[in-house]
């Protein structure tokens, strides 16, 4: 492979119900993102990772917990999924954290919670 | 607060020349970035701005205005692949990217 992989692609899930999204790069980038993108809003920043073994919060975290314990692995899961967490979700990763950190994002992850 | 506008949607023709807009208020400023989405797809980089001017890439160009809080992404000779949306984003004081909703772009044959 080459960019970032996510899995699943898509993912129907029942309230109440845990679920972790993977995301693997192999970019070796410093720093990796997750995203929510829902319909006339612009990407949202759930957490972030500038660095393996730090997280940080982004302006949605609530609901999200994400883990970095390497460079190539950023997953993201919520702990007890609500309707209101349907969304399409993207990972997304560059270089370093600074100046013109370019993003390269997966393919996104769609996700249903009923 | 933070904030980034651009039109929601914009139709235009095969052939011709089109420019979407953007305008932002935010706490800082590190750079605009604009990037491409086409349908069910993720976004692409197309472009970055952190000076005043215009940068040219190709077909595309993009301007930056920073005393005037305001970006346009210029699309010439356009092509049915360029109907898309286009994503408007700035680097706020913490480097977080902060993103408008996106343009859609219909290119009409």
């Amino acid at each position: 492979i080459a960019g970032i992989t996510q899995a699943p692609t898509s993912q129907i899930l029942a309230a109440g119900r845990r679920m972790t999204l993977r995301c693997t790069q192999d970019m070796r980038h410093n720093a990796m993102y997750w995203y929510r993108q829902d319909l006339g809003l612009g990407l949202r920043l759930i957490h972030y990772s500038n660095t393996a073994g730090t997280t940080g919060k982004g302006e949605v975290p609530d609901g999200y917990s994400v883990s970095r314990a390497n460079t190539d692995d950023f997953p993201l899961t919520l702990a007890s999924a609500v309707p209101s967490q349907t969304s399409v979700y993207f990972c997304a990763s560059s270089v370093d954290s600074s100046g013109a950190n370019v993003l390269t994002f997966g393919a996104g992850s769609r996700l249903t919670v009923l | 607060g933070q904030n980034i506008d651009q039109p929601t949607e914009m139709t235009a023709t095969e052939g011709a020349i089109v420019q979407i807009n953007c305008t932002y208020q935010t706490s800082g400023f590190n750079g605009l970035f604009w990037y491409q989405q086409h349908a069910g797809e993720a976004p692409t980089f197309l472009s970055y701005n952190v000076l005043d001017g215009l940068e040219e890439k190709g077909r595309f160009s993009s301007f930056l205005s920073r005393s005037k809080g305001y970006s346009y992404l210029l699309l010439k000779e356009l092509q049915m692949k360029d109907s898309a949306s286009y994503l408007c984003a700035v680097g706020d004081s913490n480097y977080q990217l902060i993103w408008g909703a996106g343009t859609k772009l219909i290119i009409k044959p």
